[in-house]
Parts: C-alpha cells; sequence; structure tokens
C-alpha cells in the first residue's frame, strides 16, 4: 500500500523567513496531493492540493511542488508569521480507492 | 452550510465499559472516514465508508473496534470492553467521491480518556 513520509518532523524558522516541508510517497500511482494543517486542539483543514497534471501550485504565500519521477512533493511557505505555527500533514491518493494515506506530521513553529 | 459534527466532544469513561461515538457528516458527502489521533501523534486511519459498498475496514486496530453507517449518512464508532491505550482523540470526516482525490473535512472530534 501507499507509504508517506514526511520531513523534517520538527521545523523551527524565523517570522518573515520561508519553511519547507518535504514529502515522500512510494506509489506512483498516486495522483493527489493534499496538504492540512492543525493548530492545536483544532481539527485538520485543508490549505492546499496538488493533482499529479501539475508541478507547481501557489496560493498566496503557500505552495506545492511536486516531482512525480522522484515520488516527492513539497511545501513552501513565505514570509512566515506566528499564526502558520501548526502541525502539517502531507497526504497521498491511494489507487483504486477514496482514501488517503497521511504522513505522521511536521510541527513549524515560527519564532517572532 | 454545516460541517461535520461529531458528539460527543469529550468522554471519560472507565476501563472496561462500551462506549460510541456519534459522527454527522456533510449532507451529500458519500464518504466517510474515521481516524484516531493520540496526544502529539499523525492521523491513524481507522474505517471508510463509501456509499453502499463494504467498508474499508483495514485500520482496525482490534475485534474491539466496529463502526456503522446508517441510511449513508450519520456513522457511530463503538469500542467495547475499553482500554486506558484507547485514550485518543476520534476524528470523523466526510468528502465527496468524485475521481482522482478529494478534500476530505474533518469533525471537531471527540476526546475519549478511558481511566
Amino acid at each position: 500500500g501507499e507509504n508517506v513520509e514526511q520531513h523534517p518532523s520538527t521545523l523551527s524558522v524565523q517570522e518573515g523567513d520561508s519553511a519547507v516541508i518535504k514529502c515522500t510517497y512510494s506509489d506512483s500511482a498516486s495522483n493527489y496531493f493534499p496538504w492540512y494543517k492543525q493548530e492545536l486542539g483544532k481539527r485538520p483543514q485543508l490549505i492546499i492540493d496538488i493533482r499529479s497534471n501539475v508541478g507547481e501550485k501557489k496560493d498566496q504565500r503557500i505552495a506545492v511542488t511536486l516531482n512525480k519521477t522522484a515520488k516527492h512533493f513539497s511545501l513552501h511557505i513565505t514570509e512566515t508569521q506566528p499564526e502558520d505555527s501548526a502541525v502539517y500533514f502531507c497526504a497521498a491518493s491511494i489507487y483504486g480507492n477514496n482514501r488517503l494515506a497521511f504522513g505522521k506530521g511536521n510541527q513549524v513553529v515560527v519564532i517572532p | 452550510g454545516a460541517g461535520v459534527s461529531q458528539s460527543p466532544s469529550n468522554k471519560v469513561t472507565e476501563k472496561g465499559k462500551d462506549v460510541e461515538l456519534r459522527c454527522d457528516p456533510i449532507s451529500g458527502h458519500t464518504a466517510l472516514y474515521w481516524y484516531r489521533q493520540s496526544l502529539g501523534q499523525g492521523l491513524e486511519f481507522l474505517i471508510y465508508f463509501q456509499g453502499n459498498s463494504a467498508p474499508d475496514k483495514s485500520g482496525l486496530p482490534s475485534d474491539r473496534f466496529s463502526a456503522e453507517r446508517t441510511g449513508g449518512s450519520v456513522s457511530t464508532l463503538t469500542i467495547q470492553r475499553t482500554q486506558q491505550e484507547d485514550s485518543a482523540v476520534y476524528l470523523c470526516a466526510s468528502s465527496l467521491v468524485l475521481a482522482g482525490g478529494n478534500e476530505q473535512f474533518f469533525g471537531p472530534g471527540t476526546r475519549l480518556t478511558v481511566l
């Protein structure tokens, strides 16, 4: 089955700097890659997603890039702000199934 | 519109008791998922319902765990003979079923504490 790994597990950045989180997946048939943000004590919420027919997608300060050959995708957050502090989960679709395989999450801490 | 709701928000029970957790998905969402999240951990998949198809139960950790989805809407997750290691936040999510993957909308979760 699909296996999704995230690196690093914890990332600390100075406010205003950029943060990058990378995920790798195992199944080349996966074609949908969302990123969820979970603030402390709250539910996970989708922040951006990408499908396998594009290589990059941007939404204001966040972007996701996909490298299908290497089977990895990354979340980029520019001009980080304190409210970006959260746990970020990447996921990959499981071929032939509507399920998502989630990574274990990255704790991002933005230092004011 | 209304999002995914779950009840109760908190549940404290004694070891050995049975508990039922409820999930009301977004109207029209044919896919429903249950996850478990232990403190500071990731999202552990438990079970997935899609329309009238047989549920994907591959994530249930033991036969003490079961779930039903009645009428293609509300779902109940039942944990029998609870153990202390069952303590966690149980999250429900729902989604549409469209080709190529879909956004899952999560509920607020039920925090289960087994004493």
